[in-house]
């Protein structure tokens, strides 16, 4: 069975511009998260989405949002892009919300350059 | 508020000698623990988890860890240390009561590297 699936793997983007990165989960999952990965801060959450409805906000400005589809694919976006996204975001799926006792299958991530 | 520290940023064994990496957590609730590795360039891999269910986890690739809530552990230990080991290896709990929440707290992570 196919696993979680980012794209692209690799972007880089100029300061002020905006992305948009996609995840589609493993077949039959409804829950999608992200996280952030830098070496800095380590891994944070971003979001969670259940059904469309985003469940569950970590610590991050408006600049960052997301979105899911009635296929539970996700998409987080980006705006005015700063030198400090860079980073790997991480999506990871579930078949619920709160679903701790199935676990979280990650994706291999996006890596984000912001020059 | 929940969280998770892992001593030692960087771990380094020989190949054949004991793994062990760890874990402490704090939580206000009983918690549901993780250990993930990553591999340079790819995500997360799940390697196990307590669900509160034995203390004892086993988990793939030879590894276990104990939780042990008087000591708010939960370390990762693996008997003979192989090359293919080497990765970086990250301690997660889910902030929820009985892993409730959509999210994971996950430790700074700690780097393992085998040597031959």
């Amino acid at each position: 069975k196919a696993g979680v699936t980012q794209t692209p793997r690799y972007l880089i983007k100029t300061r002020g511009q905006q992305v948009t990165l996609s995840c589609s989960p493993i077949s039959g999952h409804r829950s999608v998260s992200w996280y952030q990965q830098t070496p800095g801060q380590g891994l944070q959450f971003l979001f969670e989405y259940f059904s469309e409805t985003q469940r569950n906000k970590g610590n991050f400005p408006g600049r960052f949002s997301g979105r899911q589809f009635s296929n539970s694919r996700s998409e987080m976006n980006v705006s005015t892009l700063e030198l400090g996204d860079s980073a790997l975001y991480l999506c990871a799926s579930s078949h619920r919300t709160g679903a701790a006792d199935y676990g979280y299958t990650f994706g291999s991530g996006t890596r984000l350059t912001v020059v | 508020a929940q969280s998770v520290t892992q001593l030692g940023s960087h771990v380094s064994v020989s190949e054949g000698a004991l793994v062990l990496l760890r874990c402490n957590y704090s939580s206000s609730v009983p918690p549901y623990l993780f250990w993930y590795v990553q591999y340079p360039n790819q995500g997360l891999q799940l390697l196990l988890k307590y669900t509160s269910a034995a203390t004892l986890v086993k988990g793939i690739n030879g590894f276990e860890a104990e939780f042990k809530k008087s000591e708010t552990s939960f370390h990762l230990t693996k008997p003979s240390a192989h090359m293919s080991d080497a990765a970086e290896y990250f301690c997660a709990v889910n902030p929820g009561l009985r892993g409730s929440q959509g999210n994971l707290i996950f430790g700074k992570g700690t780097k393992l590297s085998v040597k031959p």
